[in-house]
């Protein structure tokens, strides 16, 4: 089953609306998450790390008041597109990684296409 | 992260061997070389990993060259749902729990 789950899979909003997505970890805690932005035919592009009980890091380029990060628990991230316009329609995927001797695998969400209209 | 270079896309037929390179010159020596791939549609899933030694699993071989300043993903029998894009990612073993900077990854198209 789905280590890292991500909700809504699909969501269309109206331009000026804002929009929250949530990542969980499943069965283990993650105190770093992270956030990806996928634009058609490109690849992930990295747009934040959220931390658990403290702000996230914000990528160059990336407007932390445009895309508000939580991480108040450790199974729980969100990240909010807050006044969506349709440049921010993307597909938004986040991941959290889980260690075990010495090795750590990254674990991805389902991913969530917003619509912005 | 030291860079990868990979084809920007490959085919291949159903039930054949598929080799998809990658280039990481810079590498060094503490870069682990991690493979993902996505399939359409979804987020990616974790396909395998080496350090020096070549590497099997359910999903995959990795064949390392002996310079590491390559390596090449082996899919024994592609199969439709083979079909996605692999990227290949250098990890500095004391940064296992930090971010993943995708590159461009390979496209890969099976034909049955």
């Amino acid at each position: 089953g789905a280590v890292v789950s991500q909700h809504p899979s699909r969501v269309i909003c109206k331009s000026g609306t804002s929009v929250k997505i949530e990542c969980r970890s499943l069965d283990f805690q993650a105190t770093t998450m992270f956030w990806y932005r996928q634009f058609p035919k490109q690849s992930l592009m990295l747009m934040a790390t959220s931390n658990e009980g403290s702000k996230a890091t914000y990528e160059q380029g990336v407007e932390k008041d445009k895309f508000l990060i939580n991480h108040a628990s450790l199974t729980l991230s969100t990240l909010t597109v807050t006044s969506a316009h349709p440049e921010d329609s993307s597909f938004y995927i986040c991941s959290a990684t889980r260690g075990e001797g010495g090795f750590t695998e990254a674990f991805f969400g389902q991913g969530t296409r917003l619509t912005v209209v | 992260d030291a860079k990868t270079t990979q084809p920007n896309s490959m085919e291949s037929n159903e039930e054949e061997p598929v080799h998809l390179p990658c280039n990481h010159s810079t590498i060094s020596g503490t870069d682990y070389i991690h493979w993902y791939r996505q399939l359409p549609s979804q987020g990616p899933e974790y396909v395998i990993h080496g350090l020096t030694s070549n590497v099997n699993n359910r999903m995959a071989s990795l064949a390392i060259a002996e310079d590491r300043k390559s390596s090449t993903l082996i899919l024994h029998r592609a199969t439709l749902r083979d079909a996605a894009v692999y990227y290949c990612i250098l990890r500095d073993v004391n940064n296992q729990g930090g971010k993943l900077i995708f590159g461009q990854g390979t496209e890969l198209s099976v034909k049955p």
